[in-house]
């Protein structure tokens, strides 16, 4: 594995549930991702943290909700989901620096199903 | 704005013959380009970047890509395929001038090599 971890990596859940995801970066990186994977679509991009400042991407739904307690850990707090959120949710650092991007390392994802 | 394409879906390939994955992209500036590639029930794993300086740029597992800034493309190679190369693969663009400061991914190609 990468040094990044995801739990769990496989979760069925209710549209009334409410349940977390979770990643650990064991690198010291400075910058952790969430990432929805959908068949035949483009990564998409959730939320960034970046040395503890949090970027969005506007198109993401309020029923997802990010926290970032410190650089080595992420959450995805899941509430009132949709079927069509059942997808991969990958988990990624990063070394923020001044000279261009960095290589992400990316987690293992979570297989998350709602009925 | 930033965006990538990966014209193919799927590429098939017999074993031991040269593969090649497409990308092109569009940037207003000057770009930085990824490619990764993810294994089954895995995460996505970094293979080599373009930043700037030589246009071919060689990575991990024995691929290399070349940029070509007058065609705007990236193109994954490798000289002889195997079949354990057989993967999703991704390619990634972000702009050095733009506002987007993440990376915007393609939507994949499937590469099967044929033993």
């Amino acid at each position: 594995e990468t040094g990044v971890t995801q739990t769990p990596r496989h979760l069925v859940m209710g549209m009334t549930n409410k349940k977390s995801l979770k990643c650990e970066q064991h690198l010291g990186h400075n910058a952790m991702y969430w990432y929805k994977q959908s068949a035949k679509k483009p990564l998409e991009l959730m939320f960034v943290y970046s040395l503890e400042e949090r970027v969005e991407n506007n198109s993401v739904p309020s029923r997802f909700s990010p926290e970032c307690p410190n650089s080595s850990h992420l959450f995805l707090h899941l509430h009132t989901l949709q079927p069509e959120d059942s997808a991969l949710y990958l988990c990624a650092s990063s070394q923020r620096a001044s000279g261009g991007p960095n290589e992400q390392f990316f987690g293992p994802g979570t297989r998350l199903t709602v009925l | 704005a930033q965006s990538v394409a990966q014209p193919e879906d799927q590429v098939n390939v017999a074993e031991g013959n040269p593969l090649t994955v497409k990308c092109t992209y569009s940037v207003s500036g000057n770009p930085y380009l990824f490619w990764y590639v993810q294994y089954p029930n895995r995460g996505l794993q970094f293979l080599l970047k373009y930043i700037t300086g030589d246009n071919l740029v060689k990575g991990s597992y024995g691929f290399e890509a070349e940029f070509n800034k007058s065609q705007t493309s990236f193109h994954l190679k490798k000289p002889s395929a195997l079949v354990s190369d057989s993967a999703l693969y991704f390619c990634a663009v972000r702009d050095m001038e733009g506002s987007a400061r993440q990376l915007t991914f393609g939507s994949g190609t499937q590469l099967t090599v044929l033993p």
